[in-house]
């Protein structure tokens, strides 16, 4: 079951915050967080292994609540380059079989 | 550096003219995965590689084969492209570790069917 993440899409002005959600129906043990920008690969945010776990770098942040099956990702002060597509992401135990999320788009607009 | 190459940037083929995707990494990782991209989707897994252990997902078109000669290279084949296969092809790696390793992607394939 792939992950759904909400919302779907964000338009927010350089400098406004946004929170994106990745929410599992399975248990999840990790959550991956991936931005791709069009054309592009993804490319590696960050990744969260225990419940509870938060982590942070630059203004992009993360948690995860195990017990929710959640995962969320905090942008703050957004810039231009924040903009994009998010996924979560995570691996299924034992199997290497990963899956991503549904994807939010993201757009700052100056 | 170290790092997943894909080859080529851009395929062009006809209908049901076979076409084969290459990957190549330089990181020595264990795990490597060929994913589909359809616009405006998620990655969805085709199949994946635990050194020479390999996993095809259930839905993966019969149409979709994939090689591992050894660690460094990794190959999507499709034998007979219909229209719907037109999308970006994406190989990863992972070290492994039970969902704690990151992946590194390469830069894809776009690959148009005419």
């Amino acid at each position: 079951q792939q992950p759904v993440q909400s919302p779907q899409a964000v338009i927010l002005r350089e400098g406004e915050d946004a929170v994106i959600n990745c929410s599992s129906s399975k248990a999840l043990y990790s959550v991956h967080w991936y931005r791709q920008k069009h054309g592009e690969a993804p490319v590696f945010l960050m990744i969260l292994l225990k419940g509870g776990e938060q982590k942070g770098h630059d203004k992009i942040s993360a948690s995860f609540n195990e017990k929710k099956q959640q995962s969320s990702l905090y942008l703050t002060a957004s810039q231009l380059s924040y903009s994009g597509t998010y996924f979560c992401g995570t691996e299924i135990a034992g199997t290497y079989k990963y899956i991503f999320g549904t994807g939010t788009r993201l757009k700052v607009l100056a | 550096d170290a790092m997943v190459i894909q080859n080529p940037r851009y395929q062009v083929t006809q209908f049901g003219k076979p076409v084969t995707l290459s990957c190549s990494q330089t990181l020595n990782h264990n795990v490597m995965y060929w994913y589909q991209q359809k616009s405006s989707q998620a990655p969805k897994l085709l199949f994946h590689y635990y050194d020479k252990d390999f996993n095809n997902e259930a839905d993966t078109p019969d149409n979709f084969q994939s090689r591992r000669p050894n660690t460094s290279f990794c190959f999507l084949d499709i034998r007979s492209p219909g229209l719907g296969d037109a999308a970006m092809y994406l190989c990863a790696t992972s070290r492994g570790g039970g969902g704690a390793a990151e992946q590194f992607f390469g830069p894809g394939t776009r690959l148009t069917v005419l």
